[in-house]
């Protein structure tokens, strides 16, 4: 059973570096969700695509984060000058559409991020 | 702002069946209610979801009231490995709005 990797698990940078994620998708699923937890929080959301079409995007995604879903397949998420405050757990999910509307997201292992 | 209320925390004695509450009194008519857990480090994991009637899978069962206002997960024989933060979301189409959740404890 092939759920949803991520890549790295952890990443450790320096303060204003670039940084990009990965996350490969469940294979059939067509949605896929991106979201940050900081410590004690539950995860937020970022921005959500729909096969290759990004779809919503959080405000908390500022102009330093983009996100691509090329193809439709896997993501990738890029932050870039880094800041302490994006020291988090960045969290990939997948869902499919199903009949009546349900849509349960599987959620990968994320990737943690300091920044130093 | 999440759209369900849950106690912040709970404790479990060993194989007693754990009850975990939610509020939702603001859900829409065709919003499904989600249960996921989240052990310490790891990604949440999905546990169950449902809309009008009881659900029940390999890994728990989900009640909720005829109006729809609230439901209850519940664990039937709680173990130390399901000690976790338990998140009530209710959603449709569109992304999850996590709240604090229920950190259960399950002690021996």
């Amino acid at each position: 059973d092939t759920g949803v990797s991520q890549d790295p698990r952890h990443k450790i940078t320096k303060r204003g570096q670039n940084v990009t994620f990965r996350c490969d998708p469940i294979s059939e699923h067509n949605r896929l969700y991106w979201y940050r937890q900081t410590l004690g929080q539950g995860p937020e959301f970022l921005t959500y695509f729909q096969n290759e079409a990004q779809l919503e995007k959080s405000r908390l995604l500022s102009d330093r984060f983009s996100a691509e879903r090329p193809k439709g397949s896997f993501s990738t998420l890029e932050i870039q000058r880094t800041e302490q405050g994006d020291s988090a757990m960045y969290l990939c999910a997948s869902s499919i559409i199903r009949t009546g509307g349900s849509y349960e997201q599987y959620f990968g292992p994320g990737t943690r991020l300091t920044v130093t | 702002d999440a759209k369900t209320t849950q106690p912040p925390s709970m404790d479990c004695a060993e194989g007693r069946a754990a009850n975990l509450p939610c509020n939702h009194s603001t859900i829409s008519g065709n919003e499904y209610v989600y249960w996921y857990r989240q052990i310490h480090s790891q990604g949440p994991q999905y546990i169950i979801h449902g809309l009008k009637n009881n659900e029940t899978n390999e890994m728990a069962s989900l009640i909720i009231t005829e109006d729809r206002k609230s439901s209850t997960l519940i664990l039937p024989h709680a173990t130390l490995r399901d000690t976790a933060v338990y998140y009530c979301i209710v959603g449709y189409g569109q992304n999850f709005v996590f709240g604090p959740g229920t950190r259960l404890s399950v002690l021996p």
